[in-house]
């Protein structure tokens, strides 16, 4: 089992959609996780961070569930500007090191 | 503004021509490391340092070296590049290692060793 796994989609919505992606990690003792966006070509953007249960931020909610040991990404009512790669990020039990997932692929239609 | 830069942007070069890519933050982070992305593998780390003079491996260290004699600056080099280092390059900076600290990426520099 990777590390960290996600679904590389792409996944094609129309705009006002709600979309969820999953991030399955492997390291039960993990425990603080992070949501960054990257956009094409450019470097990726912390977007959320997760250490309990979840986190909400606006339009963006992000859920851990530490039994099955995967993390969520929901996007309420999506926007045309919500198109990019959405990349889960799990540290180390020492918090050196930064293990990515290979991203899921997000496009928003109009 | 707070930021993490990278010089040169693109690169193409020719295998064995030693080049350096330099990385500099302004944040006063301890935390610096550089990854690589490669399409299919996503973003792999590369070697990372946890203060001035403090450098360790990542998981893709082989070809690649490192030093931090400032705070700010965190060099990646490649002595005798080879045509598997074309990559993307990302630096990266954070306070520290807490988890709560955000990582701030470079813009990237795209590498071609051909």
């Amino acid at each position: 089992r990777k590390e960290v796994e996600q679904d590389p989609g792409p996944f094609n919505v129309p705009e006002g959609a709600t979309v969820a992606f999953n991030c399955t990690y492997s390291n039960s003792a993990s425990q603080s996780f992070f949501w960054y966006r990257q956009d094409c070509r450019k470097e990726p953007k912390l977007l959320m961070s997760v250490y309990s249960s979840g986190n909400e931020d606006g339009r963006f909610t992000a859920q851990l569930n530490r039994a099955s040991q995967y993390i969520s990404l929901l996007i309420r009512d999506s926007k045309l500007s919500d198109s990019a790669t959405y990349l889960c990020v799990v540290p180390n039990n020492a918090g050196n090191m930064l293990t990515f997932g290979g991203g899921t692929r997000l496009m928003v239609k109009p | 503004e707070a930021q993490v830069t990278q010089n040169p942007r693109y690169l193409i070069t020719v295998t064995g021509k030693k080049l350096t890519v330099t990385c500099s933050q302004n944040m006063n982070h301890e935390y610096m490391s550089w990854y690589r992305q490669d399409p299919g593998l996503g973003l792999r780390q590369i070697y990372y340092s946890m203060n001035v003079e403090v450098t360790d491996k990542g998981d893709v260290p082989e070809g690649y070296k490192v030093s931090r004699k400032e705070k700010r600056n965190f060099p990646l080099i490649l002595e005798s590049p080879s045509p598997n280092q074309t990559s993307l390059y990302f630096c990266a900076s954070r306070q520290g290692l807490a988890g709560y600290n955000e990582q701030f990426f470079g813009p990237g520099t795209r590498l071609t060793v051909l």
